[in-house]
């Protein structure tokens, strides 16, 4: 079956610490990946997003991200970490071998940054 | 910009009880869905719709129905509550595919539902 895995259920980190969030995919075929954040009480926003092209892509708050094709993975990096980026982020994954185009979630991963 | 609209944001049923959670969204976008998030599962597809007239399954679609009667509105109907359908729902829309690029997901701002 199609899924999308996100192995770090919780991580907790101190300020100015690096993060790197895991995401894997069991499509084939081309796919669309995003990564999306949701902050405590509020609902889901897109922090970025890969189509084609480089497979570095680059978001919002400093936030970056790898496609890497062989791996099919997905993961999500920040060099410095703030307490303001304590929240729950999701990889997600459109996929075109089902022509239904359904974005899938991963199980998300909750992020506490210790000021 | 009201973007994605869901009413109610709370609300709770007794077991058996039916409902209707509304999604409205004023954007004009084609494809809607809802989705149920719950601890440790993430957000989970239940139906979605690529236009008006057309609806489809997700991945948890027992117990739940919908229909797209307008492009602005894709209400959610549960029939016949049960506990395990306690969560929190969210609405969401994009525009239509382009080639093989899909734009993003607008989300609304949930709707938790407590069945007893």
């Amino acid at each position: 079956a199609q899924s999308v895995s996100q192995h770090n259920h919780h991580v907790i980190l101190s300020e100015a610490a690096s993060l790197e969030l895991g995401c894997n995919y069991s499509y084939g075929g081309t796919v669309n990946l995003f990564w999306y954040v949701q902050y405590p009480g509020q609902h889901l926003q897109l922090l970025l997003k890969y189509f084609s092209g480089d497979p570095l892509v680059k978001g919002i708050k400093g936030f970056e991200a790898e496609f890497i094709k062989s791996k099919f993975s997905f993961n999500l990096r920040k060099p410095s970490v703030q307490w303001s980026d304590t929240a729950e982020y999701f990889c997600a994954v459109n996929s075109f071998m089902d022509s239904s185009y359904k974005l899938i979630f991963g199980s998300g991963t909750r992020l506490l940054v210790r000021p | 910009n009201a973007g994605v609209t869901q009413t109610p944001k709370f609300q709770v049923l007794k077991t058996g009880q039916s409902m209707t959670l509304q999604c409205a969204q004023d954007m004009n976008h084609e494809y809607m869905s809802w989705y149920r998030q719950d601890p440790g599962m993430g957000l989970r597809l239940i139906h979605y719709s690529v236009g008006a007239g057309i609806t489809d399954q997700g991945e948890v679609p027992n117990g739940y129905n919908v229909s797209r009667s307008t492009t602005e509105d894709f209400p959610l109907r549960l029939l016949s509550a049960a506990p395990s359908q306690t969560s929190v729902y969210f609405c969401a829309s994009r525009l239509r595919n382009s080639g093989t690029n899909t734009g993003e997901l607008f989300f609304g701002e949930g709707s938790r539902l407590t069945v007893l």
